[in-house]
């Protein structure tokens, strides 16, 4: 495996189901980031980690739960969640915060749908 | 606070014709720039950046940028597009202080044959 792979990569889930998103980065990198991407509207920051330290929480509701149990693996757990929820999520490593200057490398998203 | 704006939502070009998306930013010193694409059902990939020195950048897939500080602009350019070019493209200005990028909205590419 080469780059920022996830899994699943379609997630179909109802509400009230527990789930969790992966994704691993073969760069040796040391940052990484979760990001939300709906239709029609930005790019949203949801959590940065730098060296397994949470470093950013853009205000996600807690029925997004990240993990980080070392750099190169990222986790979202999911539970409880709302059909608004529904996107493409995407991880994304950097060499670490100083060094990156925002270059960043993708993983290519898992698409979840709320049911 | 930094940001990006890009003006086009949707732009569509004939296959072979010559491409420019536009990007202007918003940021109080020497910015880092960068373009990612998007393709359908894909991540963003990294297609060029800018940090310093020469202020046209060349970029993988045959595009260039050239970063103008008078006009706050970062535009994407490339001389002759194929059809596997349509995309989502996204134009990002790098903070110094934080090192999360900001991303513009993005500009959909559509190809004519």
């Amino acid at each position: 495996e080469t780059g920022v792979t996830q899994t699943p990569r379609h997630l179909v889930m109802g509400m009230t189901n527990k789930k969790s998103l992966k994704c691993e980065q073969h760069l040796g990198h040391n940052a990484m980031y979760w990001y939300k991407q709906s239709a029609k509207k930005p790019l949203e920051l949801m959590f940065v980690y730098n060296f397994k330290e949470q470093t950013e929480n853009n205000s996600v509701p807690s029925r997004f739960s990240p993990e980080c149990p070392n750099s190169s693996h990222l986790f979202l757990h999911l539970h409880t969640l709302q059909p608004e929820d529904s996107a493409l999520y995407l991880c994304a490593s950097s060499q670490d915060r100083a060094g990156s200057f925002g270059e960043q490398y993708f993983g290519p998203g898992t698409r979840l749908t709320v049911t | 606070a930094q940001s990006v704006t890009q003006p086009d939502i949707h732009i569509t070009v004939s296959e072979g014709a010559s491409l420019e998306l536009r990007c202007n930013y918003s940021y109080g010193a020497t910015p880092y720039l960068f373009w990612y694409v998007q393709s359908p059902g894909q991540g963003l990939q990294l297609l060029l950046k800018y940090f310093s020195g020469d202020t046209l950048v060349q970029g993988i897939k045959g595009f260039e940028a050239e970063f103008k500080r008078s006009q706050s602009s970062f535009n994407l350019r490339k001389p002759s597009v194929h059809w596997s070019d349509a995309a989502e493209y996204f134009c990002a200005v790098g903070d110094l202080r934080s090192y999360i990028p900001t991303f513009g909205r993005g500009t959909s590419l559509i190809v004519h044959p």
